[in-house]
C-alpha cells in the first residue's frame, strides 16, 4: 500500500525556518517525481515545488522561489521541504504528492500544517 | 504561468441528477490535464488524468472530456459522497510550473 507520511509542521515566527519531510513507503520512492502543494486555511490547491526521481532537477512556484528548497534521501524514501524567510502568507497545509511520471498526483500525504504568525 | 479558471465555483446539485463542472487554461494543455476531488479535512484524491481517463477505483459516474483549452467533468448522478469540492491541474507545462484551477464546490441543493 503507497503511503505518505508528512511531518514537520508547527508554529514558527515570521521569518523563520521549518524543514517539513515526507516519508514514503509501499512504492519504489526512487521512481518518482515528488511535489509540495499547500493549501491555505478555507483556499484552494496551490502548486508549490517539485523534484525529478533522482533530485538532478527540481522547479518552483513564484512565491517560494528563493525561499524554499525541496530535495529528497532516496536512500531513506523521504522527501524534504526547506523553507526558509517564512511570511503569514505561508500559513498554510502542506500536502506532498507522488508524480506519476511527469504527469498527475496519483497519491498524496494527509498534509501538515505550518503557522506563519507572531 | 497558465491560468486555469473553474466555474461554476459553487454548484447546487439534489441527490441523483446530473453535475457538470468546466474548466478552461489561458493557453493549450493539450489532454494534460487532471481532476480532483477533495472531501473536507481529507487530502485531495485523483479523479481523472489525461482530460478523459478515469482513475484506479473511480466509478463509471465520473468522467471527462475536452482537449486544448476547454475541459468539463461530469457527474452523471450525483451520489451523497459526491458533495465535495472538484479541481482541476494542468501539468503541461511540467517542466517549470503545473497550476491548479480554483476549485468547484458541488453542494446539496
Amino acid at each position: 500500500e503507497v503511503q505518505l507520511v508528512e511531518s514537520g509542521g508547527g508554529l514558527v515566527q515570521p521569518g523563520g525556518s521549518l524543514r517539513l519531510s515526507c516519508a514514503a513507503s509501499g512504492f519504489t520512492f526512487s521512481s518518482y517525481w515528488m511535489h509540495w502543494v499547500r493549501q491555505a486555511p478555507g483556499k484552494g490547491l496551490v502548486w508549490v515545488s517539485r523534484i525529478n526521481s533522482d533530485g538532478s532537477s527540481t522547479s518552483y512556484a513564484d512565491s517560494v522561489k528563493g525561499r524554499f528548497t525541496i530535495s529528497r534521501d532516496n536512500a531513506k524514501n523521504t522527501l524534504y521541504l526547506q523553507m526558509n524567510s517564512l511570511r503569514a502568507e505561508d500559513t498554510a497545509v502542506y500536502y506532498c504528492a507522488r508524480g506519476e511520471g511527469a504527469g498527475p498526483f496519483d497519491y498524496w500525504g494527509q498534509g501538515t500544517l505550518v503557522t506563519v504568525s507572531s | 504561468e497558465i491560468v486555469m479558471t473553474q466555474s461554476p465555483a459553487t454548484l447546487s446539485v439534489s441527490p441523483g441528477e446530473r453535475a457538470t463542472l468546466s474548466c478552461r487554461a489561458s493557453q493549450s494543455v493539450s489532454s494534460n490535464l487532471a481532476w480532483y476531488q477533495q472531501k473536507p479535512g481529507q487530502a485531495p484524491r485523483l479523479l481523472i488524468y489525461g482530460a478523459s481517463t478515469r482513475a484506479t477505483g473511480i466509478p463509471a459516474r465520473f468522467s471527462g472530456s475536452g482537449s486544448g483549452t476547454e475541459f468539463t467533468l461530469t457527474i452523471s448522478s450525483l451520489q451523497s459522497e459526491d458533495f465535495a469540492v472538484y479541481y482541476c491541474q494542468q501539468y503541461n507545462n511540467w517542466l517549470r510550473r503545473l497550476t491548479f484551477g480554483g476549485g468547484t464546490k458541488v453542494e446539496i441543493k
